[in-house]
């Protein structure tokens, strides 16, 4: 099947800085890419919907202004963190569509702010 | 966006079939059933997607009866590896995950 990476696996940062995560389609294009946070023992939950070429749609009580996605060609979308605090701690997912309807998720990463 | 409800959780022995069972009563009509499993801190892995009756690869089966509101995820002779969550996803295009199913397989 179709493979999303991610980048870093694995961040630890101060609070009070901003933190970029890259997601990779590496063999398909994806004009919609999402993006999710899990924290531990929950489940995972949509924060935004990353759109090539367009502004993403963030989902209900996400703050655009702190989660800044880009997605500025069709196989890599960026999540910011800016300013991140320790409530920002969790377990970042992408995922991304190929050309059906079949949505591949990256491995994840890891944020820890200090 | 169809709201799942998946058991919370789930205990099996190496050897035995399982079946964990989706409800979708609001399904829309372009919707399909996809099936993940996660490993901790790891990105979901899809096993099985349907629309409606039954399909069948090498890992699983969903059986999905005609009405679409309910899905079933059949996992044939599990093994201690099998012991991951478990979601039922609902959906066109973005997908909304519920709680998922706890899987514990025991020896």
């Amino acid at each position: 099947g179709a493979v999303v990476s991610q980048h870093p696996s694995r961040v630890i940062c101060k609070s009070g800085t901003s933190v970029k995560i890259e997601c990779r389609s590496l063999d398909f294009q994806a004009t919609t890419m999402f993006w999710y946070r899990q924290f531990p023992k929950q489940s995972l939950m949509l924060m935004a919907t990353s759109n090539e070429g367009s502004k993403a749609t963030y989902e209900q009580g996400v703050e655009k202004d702190k989660f800044l996605i880009n997605h500025a060609s069709l196989t890599l979308s960026t999540l910011t963190v800016t300013s991140a605090h320790p409530e920002d701690s969790s377990f970042y997912i992408c995922s991304a569509h190929d050309a059906g309807n079949e949505q591949f998720f990256g491995p994840g990463t890891r944020l820890t702010v200090l | 966006l169809a709201k799942t409800t998946q058991p919370i959780s789930m205990d099996s022995y190496e050897g035995q079939e399982v079946n964990i069972t989706c409800s979708h009563n609001n399904i829309a009509t372009n919707d399909y059933i996809t099936w993940y499993q996660q490993f901790p801190s790891q990105g979901p892995r899809f096993i099985i997607q349907g629309y409606k009756t039954k399909v069948t690869n090498e890992v699983a089966s969903l059986f999905i009866p005609a009405d679409r509101k309910s899905s079933t995820l059949s996992l044939p002779r599990v093994s201690l590896s099998d012991t991951a969550v478990y979601y039922c996803l609902v959906g066109f295009n973005k997908f909304y995950f519920g709680s998922g199913t706890k899987l514990n397989v025991k020896p």
